[in-house]
């Protein structure tokens, strides 16, 4: 089965500092890979994806993430965190068959980023 | 003009009683999808539909019955609810099967007592 694990639960970070979150992803065929993020009593945005082509793919407010398939990874990173980065982030898979896309998401645990001033 | 809508966002209720929580989407997608996260924040889908038809049935307890109306329309109906599903309901869209962006609904925390 396809499983998305997210290393470290809480990632806490000064103000202007990297942020990196990690995500690796078990699947014989490499998926579809997103990162999305939930502030508080909100919905899920979609920050960024993976589907074909460049592997360093860039989102919103400033993220981006590395496909890397060799390590099964796609770690998503900021230069300079910003107190409005605070929020839970997920990443997730969409698996991939030999019939194409499949109809779903599977999601990691989530990283809870905080932000000190 | 929100995306994905929900209702409610809250809803408390009893062991025991019947729920439903609504769904609605304007973009035009044809699959929607509820997704529920546990108390711990984990995410797991629990039904597709596409232009009408269930799509995925993740081994969700038949007392949670999805109903689509319209491509636009995707209500969740709980029956006999229980402690262990108090959790938050997310609904979903995304332009069609195998689409790679879903757009998610704001939640609706459900809390039985």
């Amino acid at each position: 089965a396809q499983s998305v694990t997210q290393l470290g639960s809480h990632v806490s970070v000064s103000e202007g500092a990297l942020v990196l979150l990690r995500c690796n992803y078990s699947s014989s065929v490499p998926p579809y890979l997103f990162w999305y993020v939930q502030y508080p009593n909100q919905g899920l945005q979609l920050l960024l994806k993976y589907t074909t082509g460049a592997t360093l793919v860039k989102g919103i407010n400033g993220f981006e993430a590395e496909f890397k398939k060799s390590e099964t990874s796609f770690h998503l990173t900021k230069p300079s965190a910003h107190m409005s980065d605070a929020a839970e982030y997920f990443c997730a898979v969409s698996p991939l068959n030999y019939g194409g896309a499949t109809n779903k998401l599977i999601f990691g645990t989530g990283t809870l980023l905080a932000v000190q001033p | 003009d929100t995306a994905v809508s929900q209702t409610p966002k809250y809803l408390v209720t009893q062991m025991g009683n019947d729920k439903s929580i609504k769904c609605e989407q304007n973009l035009g997608h044809d699959t929607m999808y509820w997704y529920k996260q546990d108390s711990k924040k984990f995410l797991k889908i629990m039904f597709s539909y596409n232009n009408k038809e269930l799509i995925i049935n993740e081994t969700v307890p038949n007392r949670f019955s999805p109903k689509s109306p319209d491509k636009a329309h995707l209500n969740l109906h709980i029956n006999s609810l229980e402690l262990g599903d108090s959790a938050v309901y997310f609904c979903a869209s995304s332009q069609e099967q195998g689409a790679t962006e879903a757009f998610f609904g704001q939640g609706t925390r459900l809390t039985v007592v």
